[in-house]
């Protein structure tokens, strides 16, 4: 069984900038989450879909956005970007609603503001 | 709102050493979760602990959980090198929103 993808792994962006990053869950997971990870902040909460509608969401700015396809693919978009929005961008999927299950996290995207 | 502390966040020992790492919690939950990951690697899922009591044990790691205390536990026994990762631990409040909250992670060096 194929895992959690995340596209690209690695992207290098300046400020100002949008991006729009990619998640494939595992096959018949319905729940997509998304996660910033930095040194300094750890692991934050962006927002999670599950069918297509946005579940929960984290605290962030409105220029951090996403969505969900109706075959659970997700996307992850960032507005303006800032210097700070450097991080690690991890997607993780499960079966159910994320807090209910187990998630399966996927490689990330590496994304570097300059 | 849910906070979760884990302490410590760096721990350096040597093989052979047990020692047991702690994941508290501000509010009460019902599901906690401990993942490892590598790095440069994303996380891996090695417990998830579903109510008091629960202990879970795989290989060298040993989880346990005792949500009257709001904290669990994370054991290892005669640490070996490849245990080396940062371990974070994630709860879920209960009756509120479903979200994970995570913890900072403790990274672990075990020196040969």
């Amino acid at each position: 069984k194929a895992g959690v993808t995340q596209t690209p792994r690695y992207l290098i962006k300046t400020r100002g900038q949008q991006v729009t990053l990619s998640c494939s869950p595992i096959s018949g997971h319905r729940s997509v989450s998304w996660y910033q990870q930095t040194p300094g902040q750890g692991l934050q909460f962006l927002f999670e879909y599950f069918s297509e509608t946005q579940r929960n969401k984290g605290n962030f700015p409105g220029r951090f956005s996403g969505r969900q396809f109706s075959n659970s693919r997700s996307e992850m978009n960032v507005s303006t970007l800032e210097l700070g929005d450097s991080a690690l961008y991890l997607c993780a999927s499960s079966l159910v609603a994320a807090g209910l299950g187990e998630q399966y996290f996927g490689p990330g995207t590496r994304l570097t503001v300059t | 709102e849910l906070k979760v502390e884990q302490n410590p966040l760096f721990l350096s020992m040597q093989e052979g050493k047990n020692y047991t790492i702690y994941c508290n919690y501000s509010t009460t939950s019902d599901r906690l979760y401990w993942y490892r990951q590598d790095p440069g690697k994303s996380l891996e899922s090695l417990f998830v602990l579903l109510s008091n009591g629960a202990v879970k044990q795989e290989g060298r790691l040993m989880a346990s959980l005792d949500t009257k205390a709001r904290l669990s536990t994370l054991h290892i026994t005669a640490a070996v090198h490849d245990l080396s990762a940062t371990y974070f631990c994630a709860v879920r409040a209960q009756g509120g929103s479903e979200k994970l909250v995570f913890g900072k992670g403790m990274k672990l060096t075990v020196n040969p």
